[in-house]
Order: C-alpha cells, then sequence, then structure tokens
C-alpha cells in the first residue's frame, strides 16, 4: 500500500507570494491533518480534516487554509508568505475521527522564504 | 496547561548500550500516546503506540515504551542500540476525548539521539 504523499518536495518563495502544498492520503484514509516543524517552535498543528470538513484548527493566522476533496486529498494554502513561514510542512493521514489512530506521516515539503 | 515534555534535549549513547528516552506529559486524564522517530531531512515514522491495555508496549525496530499512570510518564526503550538508531526521537499525544481536540497531536520537544561507535 503506498505511502502518505506530498508535493512538492522543496519549494523557494519570496516573501509576499502565495504558495500551495498538497498531500495524498493513504488509499482508504479519510482524515488528513497538517503540521508545521520549524527549530524554534518544534511540531505545531495546523487543521484537521475529514471527509471534506474541517473538524479542527490551530493557533495560526488566518493566511494558512486548508481544505480537502472528495477522494481526501488535501491541500494547505499559505498567502502573503513571511520569513516565519519557512518550514518543514507535515501531512499524517489516518482512518477516521477518535483519538486512537494510528497516524501516518508523509515525507514533508520543505518550504522556504527568502 | 496540557502539555508534553521530554527533558533531554540530547542524549548520546554507545552502540549496543541501552536506551531509554524520557516522556511526561499533562492532562487530567489519560491521552493516547505516541513515539515517533525522524532522520534528518525526513517524515516522522511510528515506532509505537498505546491506546488502552497493557502499559508495556512493544512497537517497531526493536523498541518498546512503559505507560506509568502514576508518574504521567511513557518511556521509550531499547535493550541494544544499533548505529543506525541515530535520529530525532518525538513524543506525542492525543488528548482525551472530553477535551474535544479530534486527532490533534501534541509534540514533545524532541530528543537527538546520537550513537558513538
Amino acid at each position: 500500500k503506498a505511502g502518505v504523499t506530498q508535493t512538492p518536495r522543496y519549494l523557494i518563495k519570496t516573501r509576499g507570494q502565495q504558495v500551495t502544498l498538497s498531500c495524498s492520503p493513504i488509499s482508504g484514509h479519510r482524515s488528513v491533518s497538517w503540521y508545521q516543524q520549524t527549530p524554534g517552535q518544534g511540531l505545531q498543528f495546523l487543521f484537521e480534516y475529514f471527509s471534506e470538513t474541517q473538524r479542527n484548527k490551530g493557533n495560526f493566522p488566518g493566511r494558512f487554509s486548508g481544505r480537502q476533496f472528495s477522494n481526501s486529498r488535501s491541500e494547505m494554502n499559505v498567502s502573503t508568505l513571511e520569513l516565519g513561514d519557512s518550514a518543514l510542512y507535515l501531512c499524517a493521514s489516518y482512518l477516521q475521527t477518535g483519538g486512537n489512530n494510528e497516524q501516518f506521516f508523509g515525507p514533508g515539503t520543505r518550504l522556504t522564504v527568502l | 496547561a496540557q502539555s508534553v515534555t521530554q527533558p533531554d534535549i540530547h542524549i548520546t549513547v554507545s552502540e549496543g548500550a541501552s536506551l531509554e528516552l524520557r516522556c511526561n506529559y499533562s492532562y487530567g486524564a489519560t491521552p493516547y500516546l505516541f513515539w515517533y522517530v525522524q532522520s534528518p531531512g525526513q517524515g516522522l515514522q511510528l515506532l509505537l503506540k498505546y491506546f488502552s491495555g497493557d502499559t508495556l508496549v512493544q512497537g517497531i525496530k526493536g523498541f518498546e515504551a512503559e505507560f506509568k499512570r502514576s508518574q504521567s510518564s511513557f518511556n521509550l526503550r531499547k535493550p541494544s542500540v544499533h548505529w543506525s538508531d541515530a535520529a530525532e526521537y518525538f513524543c506525542a499525544v492525543v488528548a482525551p476525548l472530553i477535551y474535544n481536540a479530534g486527532n490533534m497531536l501534541t509534540f514533545g520537544g524532541g530528543t537527538r539521539l546520537m550513537v558513538k561507535p
């Protein structure tokens, strides 16, 4: 079974631009979560989606948004990029809601903002 | 506030030595508990999890962890470390359902493991 796929793997943008990252979950998984990883703040939760509905949102500004499609693929968008948005963005997929899920992570998208 | 603490930022062990990585959580009820490993430039790989039942759980790559409710701890252990175990290790929790936090993982700060030959 294929794992979680994230595209692109690497991205370089300049301040003020916007970016869209994509995540394809494991086949059959209906839930996707996104995390930001930085050296200073560690791993922080961005959003959680289940069946195209946002179920949970972390403490990030409105410039960070996401969505999930009917095939469970998910995208996240960051508008008006800031230097501090440089990070590894990780996507996790799992079967369903409820806390007792094994969450499988993709390799991440490394975003660099210049 | 709910939190996850990994007291050791860096740990160095000799190859073949035993390993214990500490993790403490602060929640009013027992959360769901996880350990993940991350190699440089890679995503997170799940080593093991605890949801309920037997407090000693076995994971992949020869790792095990013990849940101790009285100490609010979930320490990761390995009897004999291999050079390939050098990586960063993250303890994570999903809050109990009463917190209505869905599947949000709250991570500790991580412990970087170095293995001496």
